[in-house]
């Protein structure tokens, strides 16, 4: 099956600093890249949908600033969090889906684990 | 409004027994719906995924039903296991804006 990797699995970094998370598909082309927060014991909340070369659609609520989204390559797709605060503490995850054979289907990332002091 | 309901919100068997959950939505257009398996601190993965016309599908131990006339769902899981413990996720996929819809999700938990 499609195998999707993110990098790291967890960080920890510093209140102000900036934090960038890369989502891989391993081995399929990722036409479409999601990206997902998703806090304790609640369910995953959409945060932006990205386009291989194109910029990305975030979700109403959304900083787009704040949480910055490249997908230069059809395996690539980058998160960086900036000037993270403690409350963008959350597990995030990632989700790719492209080509015919894959069409529809979304395959998860293992989620990253980040954690702001 | 498109939404995906699912329940019970947690649940609670002994090992070996069989259960069943449910799952309702209001997304249209539907396109597929899909049941995830998500263990703590993981990312979701896919257990099966059902387009229109199909109203069952297996794999391995858990078998998806869809009713697409009421727009129900349900996962069964046969013979339960303890690494059966974990969150199950129903998603909808809307055709026409291409998104999709996640349930909150159903706590299953299996004891010995």
């Amino acid at each position: 099956g499609a195998v999707v990797s993110q990098h790291p699995s967890r960080v920890i970094c510093k209140s102000g600093t900036s934090v960038k998370i890369e989502c891989r598909s391993l081995d399929f082309q990722a036409t479409t890249m999601f990206w997902y927060r998703q806090f304790p014991k609640q369910s995953l909340m959409l945060m932006a949908t990205s386009n291989e070369g194109s910029k990305a659609t975030y979700e109403q609520g959304v900083e787009k600033d704040k949480f910055l989204i490249n997908h230069a390559s059809l395996t690539l797709s980058t998160l960086t969090v900036t000037s993270a605060h403690p409350e963008d503490s959350s597990f995030y995850i990632c989700s790719a889906s492209g080509g015919l054979a894959l069409l529809y289907e979304q395959y998860f990332g293992p989620g990253t684990r980040l954690t702001v002091t | 409004k498109n939404q995906v309901e699912q329940s019970p919100q947690s649940l609670i068997i002994l090992e070996g027994k069989n259960c069943t959950l449910q799952c309702n939505y209001t997304v249209s257009p539907f396109s597929n719906l899909r049941w995830y398996k998500q263990d703590t601190g993981r990312g979701p993965v896919s257990l099966t995924i059902m387009t229109f016309s199909e109203n069952t599908k297996s794999n391995g131990r858990y078998t998806a039903t869809l009713d697409a006339d009421t727009k129900q769902s349900s996962l069964h899981i046969t013979a339960s296991q303890l690494s059966d413990s974990a969150s199950y996720i129903c998603v909808v996929l809307n055709t026409n804006a291409g998104k999709s819809t996640f349930g909150d999700g159903t706590t299953l938990t299996v004891k010995p």
